[in-house]
């Protein structure tokens, strides 16, 4: 059972190049979503998605698009990368919308220069 | 605005000794809260929660104490030990948010052997 897999797992991009960080998870689970994490700042939630073909925005969605065409996949798409977007990136799902208990993502380390 | 707060960057205990980890929130309207354990080069993994109709609630080690008055939670790990030692992120949920949850910086536990 491999849970929510992220690709890749490492990446270094340069100013204004774009790029998309894939996640796909295999447990059915209704929900999926985006996190970002920064030093001494926690997760932060960048998009989320109820279902497929149901996307919205989190509290730090600028910079970043996502799309839902099926259960399993969840991408997040970089359009023009800036050095503010370097972090580490984890992908998240849970069976509903109202299931606090995310299952993560190992994560995708992102360096822009 | 950061509506959940870890005030400890960090914590170091003795093997076999009580950690005690803490967490503030602003947000009246949070009535979940959980906790999420990520060891280096992996996604956070569900650890403990607690919903705001109780105070206490304990699973082998590990047990939640939330005090609504305060806005505060903790989180005691008895006995620690070393395989504990990972960053510790507090989580809060409110009625029309579920899954998407609002984290904490995270608090790094070291456990000496």
């Amino acid at each position: 059972n491999a849970g929510v897999t992220q690709t890749p797992k490492f990446q270094v991009l340069k100013t204004g190049q774009s790029m998309t960080l894939q996640c796909a998870q295999d447990m059915n689970h209704e929900y999926m979503s985006w996190y970002r994490q920064d030093p001494g700042m926690g997760l932060r939630l960048i998009h989320y998605s109820v279902g497929a073909g149901i996307t919205d925005q989190g509290e730090v969605p600028n910079g970043y698009n996502v799309s839902r065409s099926t259960t399993e996949d969840f991408p997040l798409r970089l359009l023009s990368a800036a050095p503010s977007q370097t972090s580490v990136y984890f992908c998240a799902s849970s069976y509903r919308q109202r299931d606090e208990k995310l299952f993560f993502g190992s994560g995708t380390q992102l360096s822009v220069l | 605005d950061q509506q959940v707060k870890q005030n400890s960057p960090s914590l170091s205990v003795q093997e076999g000794r009580i950690s005690i980890l803490n967490c503030d929130y602003t947000n009246s309207m949070f009535d979940y809260f959980l906790w999420y354990k990520k060891y280096p080069a992996e996604g956070p993994t569900f650890l403990i929660s607690i919903s705001s109709i109780k105070d206490k609630n304990e699973d082998g080690r590990f047990t939640v104490f939330l005090n609504k008055s305060a806005k505060h939670l903790s989180l005691h790990i008895v006995p620690s030990q070393p395989g504990d030692s990972a960053v510790y992120f507090c989580a809060a949920s409110g009625k029309t948010s579920g899954s998407r949850l609002t984290f904490g910086e995270g608090t790094q536990l070291t456990v000496n052997p």
